[in-house]
């Protein structure tokens, strides 16, 4: 079965903080993983993509991670700000063009 | 450039209508995917199209669900017959090519079943 798991389901920080939200996946045949981001009433943003034969994906305070033999993806959010405020989805694709979801982690920045 | 267009963006139905939501994939854009996400639950495969064909419908269910992308025109997901539990928000997506690219989502329908 195709599962993907984010943990934690929320988080609440202070602004400034670094945090990492994490993703672990049951199939290790993957074409890549993705990390996007859902603000509500709003679509997805994807924020990185990291193709299966690589480690690790940079975007500005952004950093994701993949490893594959464990079957988890980390992002990593350096000097958090208030409109980092959203939910963060991770999801990677099979070959079969289609992306299996997580549910979430639900993020806030308090100022 | 536009990014992937959605219409509406807010779709109310009484149950035994019909639903048809609308996506236009980004400029140049060929494939086109639509996902559903039901309350409380992660986003969902329902159908992968390029034009004028049904590459992979693995995730609709079997009945009163529908989905074209024309040559011309917008792709469209048909409901038929609406039940309370299609009540979702459902997504469309495109991409340049197939395979290992990037996917680029549009706002969503949130269909309501009254």
């Amino acid at each position: 079965k195709q599962e993907v798991t984010q943990i934690p389901a929320a988080l609440s920080v202070p602004e400034g903080e670094n945090l990492v939200l994490n993703c672990s996946f049951t199939d290790s045949a993957i074409y890549n993983l993705q990390w996007f981001r859902q603000d509500p009433g709003k679509g997805l943003t994807s924020l990185l993509l990291i193709q299966s034969s690589q480690r690790e994906q940079t975007s500005g305070r952004l950093n994701a991670s993949l490893d594959k033999s464990s079957g988890r993806s980390t992002l990593y959010i350096a000097a958090s700000q208030p409109g980092d405020s959203a939910t963060y989805l991770c999801a990677y694709e099979t070959g079969a063009q289609k992306l299996v979801f997580g549910q979430g982690t639900r993020l806030t920045i308090n100022p | 450039n536009a990014g992937v267009m959605q219409n509406p963006r807010h779709l109310v139905r009484r149950r035994g209508q019909e639903a048809r939501l609308r996506c236009s994939p980004m400029k140049g854009h060929s494939h086109v995917y639509w996902y559903r996400q039901l309350p409380e639950e992660g986003l969902k495969f329902m159908v992968y199209l390029q034009k004028e064909n049904i590459i992979d419908e693995s995730g609709m269910p079997k009945e009163r669900f529908s989905a074209e992308f024309p040559k011309e025109g917008p792709s469209i997901l048909r409901i038929q017959q609406v039940v309370r539990g299609d009540s979702a928000a459902y997504f469309c997506a495109s991409s340049l090519g197939q395979g290992n690219e990037k996917l680029f989502f549009g706002s969503g329908t949130q269909l309501s079943v009254l």
